[in-house]
């Protein structure tokens, strides 16, 4: 396939709007993580999934911060009640494997990222 | 606290000239150490992994448990190279927890 898509490239919210961000892994792939990078800064880990199962949401920021792969494939980041702070590129991230680190010649795939601007 | 540290934001270079990007880490496990590379308009991609040693576009990193550091080296920069840098540590085993430096701008002209 193309990689890992994710939509909308672009979002602009209001304060207290409510958004929702999609993330297409690459198909067949296990593990699927969400990054938020904010402006300067190098991307920090939200939360992960392998398959439906969310394994690790250690990194959600708050309880406004709401993750789900309901199939085990697509994957939606919804965060509720937008603040500014919430501005920044929300990256996807997916493997194949379940541990990608052990396995040998594989890696992560980023999709492009969903810029959120909350104003 | 587990901390990567890219000390540099900017590196400008001549085409032809060394490059070296910092990058020091403080973790108590044993370290998984990873440089990304963001081209203009790209994805983020991985460039290289330290448990690999090798070379990739020409760029080399050594693991130095002593110093804590994972510097990322070419002898003669490209203008092709000229990228957002991200050094990169896994807080586990599988690689389910990756925490990122700042990123340093590596700029190569002619």
């Amino acid at each position: 396939g193309a990689g890992v898509s994710q939509s909308p490239r672009y979002k602009v919210a209001k304060r207290g709007q409510d958004v929702a961000l999609r993330c297409d892994p690459i198909s067949g792939h296990v593990s699927l993580f969400w990054y938020q990078q904010a402006l300067g800064q190098g991307p920090e880990f939200l939360t992960y999934f392998q398959n439906e199962a969310q394994l690790d949401k250690s990194g959600l920021p708050s309880d406004r911060f709401f993750a789900e792969r309901p199939e085990g494939s697509v994957s939606t980041l919804k965060i509720q009640r937008t603040q500014q702070e919430d501005s920044a590129v929300y990256l996807c991230a997916s493997s194949l494997v379940r541990s990608w680190l052990r396995a040998k010649d594989e890696k992560l795939f980023f999709g492009s990222g969903t810029q959120l601007s909350v104003l | 606290a587990q901390r990567v540290t890219q000390p540099e934001k900017l590196l400008s270079v001549f085409k032809g000239a060394p490059v070296e990007l910092k990058c020091n880490y403080s973790y108590s496990g044993s370290p998984e150490l990873f440089w990304y590379v963001q081209y203009s308009r790209q994805r983020l991609q991985l460039l290289l992994r330290h448990i690999s040693r090798e070379s990739i576009k020409g760029f080399t990193a050594d693991l130095n448990k002593g110093e804590t550091s994972f510097h990322l080296k070419k002898p003669f920069a490209q203008e092709e190279d000229s990228a957002m840098y991200y050094c990169a540590l896994s807080l586990n085993q599988a690689g389910t927890a990756l925490i990122f430096g700042k990123g340093t701008t590596l700029s190569v002209s002619s």
